[in-house]
């Protein structure tokens, strides 16, 4: 069965450092992979998809996530983290095109100025 | 992007009642819609798959009498909360997904807290 993993339930940053958010699936086939981020009280949003091709793909704000083979992941990361970045962050995978997403248990990032 | 709306987007109501939400995509037919609830600090879970015309597919222990999913056009959905308790207190999300399977947008959610 598919499964995603986000190790780390909370991380706090200081604004401007960089960011890295772990995400660790489970499938045997190459999956689609996703990253959404919620702002409180509100719905989610896409910050970027991996379904095949460049493995480290872009996405809005910033945000970029690398798909890793091997190591079953993909990392989302932000070379300078702004105050407005707090918020939290979903991992999630589909095994195909029309299957459901799973999602993780998401990472609450909070940014000290 | 596309759009997703819900209304309301937040409502309150007594144990015992019922509470319809809906879910349009503005601007894109929805030929699948999904419903999650999210609880305090918790992830988002599937509650049911709905097809346009078709009966929605629900998850392992959602019970589809209280939680009746109805998606009879290409862009609304209804999740009707019945004789709904204080434990259904939750965030309630859909999503939406067109032709392209590779999209799914989400709602802004609605907030339902049973007193």
């Amino acid at each position: 069965a598919q499964s995603v993993t986000q190790p780390d339930i909370h991380i706090t940053v200081s604004e401007g450092a960089s960011l890295e958010l772990r995400c660790n699936y489970s499938y045997g086939a190459t999956p689609y992979l996703f990253w959404y981020v919620q702002s409180p009280g509100q719905g989610l949003q896409l910050l970027l998809k991996y379904f095949s091709g460049d493995t480290l793909v872009q996405g809005i704000k910033g945000f970029e996530a690398e798909f890793k083979r091997s190591q079953s992941s993909f990392n989302l990361r932000k070379p300078s983290v702004h105050w407005s970045d707090a918020a939290e962050y979903f991992c999630a995978v589909r095994s195909g095109g029309y299957n459901k997403l799973i999602f993780g248990a998401g990472t609450r990032l909070a940014v000290h100025p | 992007g596309a759009v997703v709306s819900q209304h309301p987007s937040r409502v309150i109501c007594k144990s015992g009642t019922s509470v319809k939400i809906e879910c349009r995509s503005l601007d894109f037919q929805a030929t699948t819609m999904f419903w999650y609830c999210q609880f305090p600090k918790k992830s988002l879970m599937l509650m049911a798959t709905s097809n346009e015309g078709s009966k929605a597919t629900y998850e392992q222990g959602v019970e589809k009498d209280k939680f009746l999913i109805n998606h009879a056009s290409l862009t609304l959905s209804t999740l009707t909360v019945t004789s709904a308790h204080p434990e259904d207190s939750s965030f309630y999300i859909c999503s939406a997904r067109g032709v392209d399977p590779g999209e799914q947008y989400f709602g802004p959610g609605t907030r339902l807290t049973v007193t």
